[in-house]
């Protein structure tokens, strides 16, 4: 079951803010976020664990809520680098075996 | 610092030939991954392994692929008789403790 992704674009001018959110219909074990840039491969940004749990990475964070069944990407003060695809990335059980990743979201920045 | 590699970057190849792909994991991760990434869409598991055997694979991972583990350091994915609909970024990835790192991708032209 893949999460879903919303939304499926954004354009921001630089040092506006975007969030990105990812559902799962059950409890997920963990949530992991991933940018990828035009013709490369994804790359890890954070992971999240627990409910409840917030983590930030420069200025880019996220949360994972109570029922682990959301988790939403916070971009502050966005910078041109942002600019992307992000895709979230979910766990259902502690195996490391198999993720499944949402549609992804197309954040673009412009001056 | 490590990093995952991949060969070929670019593979053209004719429907119904076999082609093989190359990944080297980092080496002291324990979970290796295939994805494929068809242009513009988002990234799908195909096959986890993990202690030399398949640790979980998707409805795409059908007879038509398998992984081998042939050395210590390589981890190849095989596609027999491909398709048109073969054609995609593959990408490799392995993890410990939870973060995955990418290789760069091959990117599988059928023609």
């Amino acid at each position: 079951q893949q999460p879903v992704q919303s939304p499926q674009a954004v354009i921001l001018r630089e040092g506006e803010d975007a969030v990105i959110n990812c559902s799962s219909s059950k409890a997920l074990y963990s949530v992991h976020w991933y940018r990828q840039k035009h013709g490369e491969a994804p790359v890890f940004l954070m992971i999240l664990l627990k409910g409840g749990e917030q983590k930030g990475h420069e200025k880019i964070s996220a949360s994972f809520n109570e029922k682990k069944q959301q988790s939403s990407l916070y971009l502050t003060a966005s910078q041109l680098s942002y600019s992307g695809t992000y895709f979230c990335g979910t766990e259902k059980a502690n195996t490391g075996n198999q993720f499944y990743f949402g549609t992804g979201t197309s954040l673009t920045v412009i001056p | 610092e490590p990093e995952v590699t991949q060969t070929p970057s670019h593979q053209v190849t004719q429907m119904g030939q076999e082609v093989i792909l190359r990944c080297v994991p980092i080496s002291n991760h324990l979970y290796f991954y295939w994805y494929r990434q068809i242009l513009g869409q988002k990234v799908e598991f195909l096959v986890s392994f993990y202690n030399n055997e398949i640790s979980e694979k998707s409805e795409i991972f059908d007879d038509q692929f398998s992984v081998e583990r042939p050395d210590g350091s390589n981890f190849t994915l095989k596609i027999r008789s491909t398709k048109l609909e073969d054609s995609a970024m593959y990408f490799c990835a392995s993890n410990v403790r939870n973060e995955q790192f990418f290789g760069p991708g091959t990117r599988l032209t059928v023609l």
